[in-house]
């Protein structure tokens, strides 16, 4: 099993739609959880951290965490083609490492 | 956020040579860095771990006498991939943590380094 899964995508939602992007772990103590933004040839950006159940709100984007289930979703509201990218979820596990999903690609079409 | 700066950007060597990257934090001190690479529609695979003052800490399959990581102070780690091979070519990122918000916060990522060898 790997640490750290993702739909690989690509996820396609029309422009002003809400994305939905799912992730799920293996390593039950995890205590942090991120999202990144990696656009082609570009680092990854942070965009959320969350460490707690439930959901974390900032702008357009929510994450939302549910340590039971070892699941971390992020959602994006009134998608942008400019949200168009490759998103990934990362989890500090609980032997101090941060390890990378395979990253799901979004496609916000116009 | 933090600021981490990585340089090179980009870097294109004949095979056989060694490369060194650089990874500085800007406005802050970072006790631990981590090395990742990147291949093609691939995701982040970490490398190592270095923490200022002791030796990196490698990643299963990763060959530490040819990715050699230096964590000399609290701002700046290398990496120098030496005898680079055309295999070695990838985008290699670094990420450092802040030492000041302790071990929940994110790390910040530098702008990687684009290898490719010839």
């Amino acid at each position: 099993q790997k640490e750290v899964e993702q739909n690989s995508g690509p996820l396609s939602v029309p422009e002003g739609a809400i994305a939905s992007l799912n992730c799920t772990y293996s390593d039950r103590g995890s205590q942090s959880f991120f999202w990144y933004r990696q656009y082609s040839g570009k680092s990854p950006e942070l965009i959320m951290s969350i460490y707690s159940n439930g959901d974390k709100e900032d702008g357009r984007f929510t994450a939302q965490l549910n340590k039971a289930s070892q699941y971390v979703s992020l959602l994006i509201r009134d998608s942008q083609p400019s949200d168009s990218a490759t998103y990934l979820c990362a989890v500090k596990t609980s032997y101090d490492k941060v390890i990378f999903g395979p990253g799901t690609s979004l496609s916000v079409i116009p | 956020g933090a600021v981490v700066s990585q340089h090179p950007s980009r870097v294109i060597c004949k095979s056989g040579t060694s490369v060194k990257i650089e990874c500085r934090s800007l406005d802050f001190q970072a006790t631990t860095m981590f090395w990742y690479r990147q291949f093609p529609k691939q995701s982040l695979m970490l490398m190592a771990t270095s923490n200022e003052g002791s030796k990196a800490t490698y990643e299963q399959g990763v060959e530490k006498d040819k990715f050699l990581i230096n964590h000399a102070s609290l701002t700046l780690s290398t990496l120098t991939v030496t005898s680079a091979h055309p295999e070695d070519s990838s985008f290699y990122i670094c990420s450092a943590r802040d030492r000041e918000q302790g071990k929940g916060t994110e790390a910040f990522f530098g702008q990687g380094t684009r290898l490719t060898v010839v």
